[in-house]
């Protein structure tokens, strides 16, 4: 079975902290890949990254940095010098390795920047 | 870039009342995914069509059935509301991505079911 936890409910920082926010999953697939997304109030789930399996490598992009631990199955998200617009629940999501199989996204993790 | 379409944006119904959700998925995608977001809840899958024919099932009710046209939106619908039924609906749809399936599910702004 796939699960994928995200042990931190809430977080709360102010502004120009950095905060890391933790993924962990689990799977008997030698093959998937992991995904981030962002919910803000809006409703819209925004897509941040996809990472297959076996690329271990970790990415920036801008603010946000990936660090992705196969060893651990961790997939941890960090933003760096947070600003009030980061605030907003963030998913990490599995996906099998079969085409047109579902998510199986984590209970989500609700960021909330302080001015 | 033309995203995926969903239809209506809010919709509020009674209880016992029917509902059709519509969604229009990015052009050329064939691959259409249902989700629902209960309030404070993570998206669970509900059901998926590959080239017009169910190619996964998750929680979906049995008032629910859903199915994908020719034209490759997808419709669903549901009878029987119940005051569990609101929430969330999000659309994702995919495809090939140079010669490959995608994994990459892009998904719609969402219809907020509300029953009252």
């Amino acid at each position: 079975a796939q699960k994928v936890t995200q042990a931190q409910t809430e977080i709360s920082v102010v502004e120009k902290e950095d905060v890391t926010l933790d993924c962990v999953y689990e799977t008997r697939d030698t093959t998937y890949y992991l995904f981030w997304y962002k919910q803000p109030p809006s409703g819209e789930l925004v897509f941040l990254i996809r990472r297959n399996s076996f690329d271990e490598q970790n990415e920036i992009s801008g603010r946000y940095s990936w660090n992705f631990q196969k060893s651990t199955s961790s997939f941890n998200f960090t933003i760096t010098a947070s600003q009030v617009v980061d605030s907003a629940v963030y998913f990490c999501a599995l996906s099998p390795p079969n085409y047109g199989q579902n998510f199986v996204f984590g209970p989500g993790t609700r960021l909330s920047v302080l001015p | 870039a033309a995203g995926v379409i969903q239809s209506p944006r809010h919709l509020i119904k009674e209880k016992r009342e029917t509902a059709t959700l519509k969604c229009y998925p990015i052009p050329r995608h064939d691959t259409v995914y249902w989700y629902q977001q209960g309030p404070g809840q993570d998206p669970q899958f509900l059901i998926s069509f590959y080239e017009k024919m169910q190619s996964d099932k998750g929680s979906i009710p049995d008032r629910f059935s859903a199915q994908q046209f020719s034209d490759y939106h997808s419709e669903l619908n549901m009878s029987s509301l119940e005051l569990g039924d609101s929430a969330l609906y999000f659309c994702a749809s995919s495809s090939l991505e140079r010669g490959v399936r995608s994994y990459e599910q892009y998904f719609g702004p969402g219809t907020r079911l509300t029953v009252t």
